[in-house]
């Protein structure tokens, strides 16, 4: 268990407001994620991050941001969310020394 | 592009008898494999993984089998039990610290 938690669990918002979702660890791991689980398409990766200020995007990247400020602090940002954004957002973690990432338990995100 | 292909969306087993979920990949590039197990409402948990090295790797009652001619990777959960009914995915890792998901299965252990 990689100490990770995220906030808030679950979110209800209307189209076009801004989101901010919350990743926490107390691992001290230098890659940080944020994956999108949705029905048929398993877990997609959004952005991930290789370092404080270090970040890339995932194969769905659209319509979201991140930021890594500290090393146990991953913000992802959806700017104006939109209904296509509606799924189950986890966060994960991994060291340099395995390619094993531990997850989150996930934010359940509805967008109206 | 799917690069890593779970072609089952679910699985229904008997309590007691072997479990076989199956994955498939492109990208012949993948060297190492990972296979996370998750229950309803929690994250995804590490089960086992294989590096390209081998053709099998064990633990306990689970085993996966590598079989990189045919870009194909197998878990086998022999005897399967209630608390094995999750959905199981498998992962392909891909440039540095990234993984590569397939869909998922969802297995059901009927008593």
């Amino acid at each position: 268990d990689a100490g990770i938690t995220q906030s808030p669990r679950h979110k209800v918002t209307e189209t076009g407001t801004p989101v901010t979702l919350r990743c926490h660890q107390t691992e001290n791991h230098r890659y940080m994620y944020w994956y999108r689980q949705d029905p048929g398409h398993g877990l997609r990766l959004i952005h991930y991050s290789y370092g404080v200020k270090d970040t890339d995007k995932g194969e769905v990247s659209d319509g979201y941001s991140v930021s890594r400020s500290k090393t146990e602090d991953f913000l992802l940002t959806l700017e104006s969310a939109t209904s296509s954004q509606t799924s189950v957002y986890f966060c994960a973690t991994a060291s340099e020394a395995s390619y094993e990432q531990y997850f989150g338990p996930g934010t359940r995100l509805t967008v109206t | 592009d799917q690069q890593v292909k779970q072609n089952s969306p679910s699985l229904s087993v008997q309590e007691g008898r072997i479990s076989i979920l199956n994955c498939d990949y492109t990208n012949s590039m993948f060297d190492y494999f990972l296979w996370y197990k998750k229950y309803p409402a929690e994250g995804p948990t590490f089960l086992i993984s294989i590096s390209s090295i081998k053709d099998k790797n064990e633990d306990g009652r689970f085993t996966v089998f590598l079989n990189k001619s045919a870009k194909h990777l197998s878990l086998h959960i022999v005897p399967s039990q209630p608390g094995d009914s999750a959905v199981y995915f498998c992962a392909a890792v891909q440039g540095a610290q990234k993984l590569v998901f397939g869909q998922g299965t969802r297995l059901t252990i009927n008593p």
